[in-house]
């Protein structure tokens, strides 16, 4: 059984479209993250949510909009996609707001072309 | 702010050599410590943690201590296998600004050789 899962594993798209990557978590956590991993596998944090709601905004263009039906899912969308936004997504969960290791999913491969 | 320095790589090792890997942080609050892995293609998979000082975590043969007077928690293992070749990222995370998050290292890729 997967405890994090993205979908979709690789994603190829053309610049100004608008996509989706979508995450679920089976574990019963109550926090979940997106981060970013740039070409140098730097990885930064993005967006983080407690029980639906916004906890943590990292300085990402408004263009990225995070969503969260339930505490199970965090998906992830991104308008007029750009060059600069070519990168490996991340979703993971944690149990609590505490110091606890994260889950990661397998990530999503965008190339924006 | 947090940050975590890790040594550059790669590092090439050849079989059953000993691994180190440096990490130091700088943290405002007690942060809890972390080595993840990430293997070829692959999501990252916790390989051990430390939440307090002096604890050492240990899996798979790896180990490392949290050491609050030096701000280190570097990776070692005895004797590395062809298996282990991967990018291995040190992490801390704390949640006194509100929320928590993983600040990473820059990550060092390991490659281990017959």
């Amino acid at each position: 059984d997967t405890a994090v899962s993205q979908t979709p594993k690789y994603l190829v798209t053309q610049m100004g479209n608008d996509k989706s990557i979508k995450c679920e978590q089976n574990l019963g956590h109550d926090t979940m993250y997106w981060y970013k991993q740039d070409s140098k596998k730097f990885l930064k944090i993005m967006f983080s949510y407690n029980n639906k709601e916004l906890i943590i905004n990292e300085t990402v263009p408004n263009r990225f909009s995070p969503k969260s039906p339930d505490k199970a899912h965090l998906n992830l969308h991104i308008n007029s996609l750009e060059l600069g936004d070519s990168a490996v997504y991340f979703c993971a969960s944690s149990h609590e707001i505490t110091n606890t290791e994260a889950f990661f999913g397998q990530g999503t491969r965008l190339t924006v072309v | 702010g947090n940050s975590v320095t890790q040594m550059e790589g790669p590092v090439t090792l050849s079989e059953e050599a000993f691994l180190t890997i440096n990490c130091t942080y700088t943290a405002t609050g007690y942060p809890s410590l972390f080595w993840y892995v990430q293997y070829p293609g692959e999501g990252l998979q916790l390989l051990l943690k430390a939440t307090k000082a002096d604890d050492k975590g240990s899996n798979k043969g790896f180990e490392a201590t949290y050491r609050k007077e030096t701000t280190s928690f570097h990776l070692e293992k005895g004797s590395v296998q062809v298996s282990d070749s991967a990018v291995y990222f040190c992490a801390l995370s704390d949640n006194t600004g509100g929320g928590n998050k993983l600040t990473f290292g820059t990550g060092t890729q390991l490659k281990v050789e017959l």
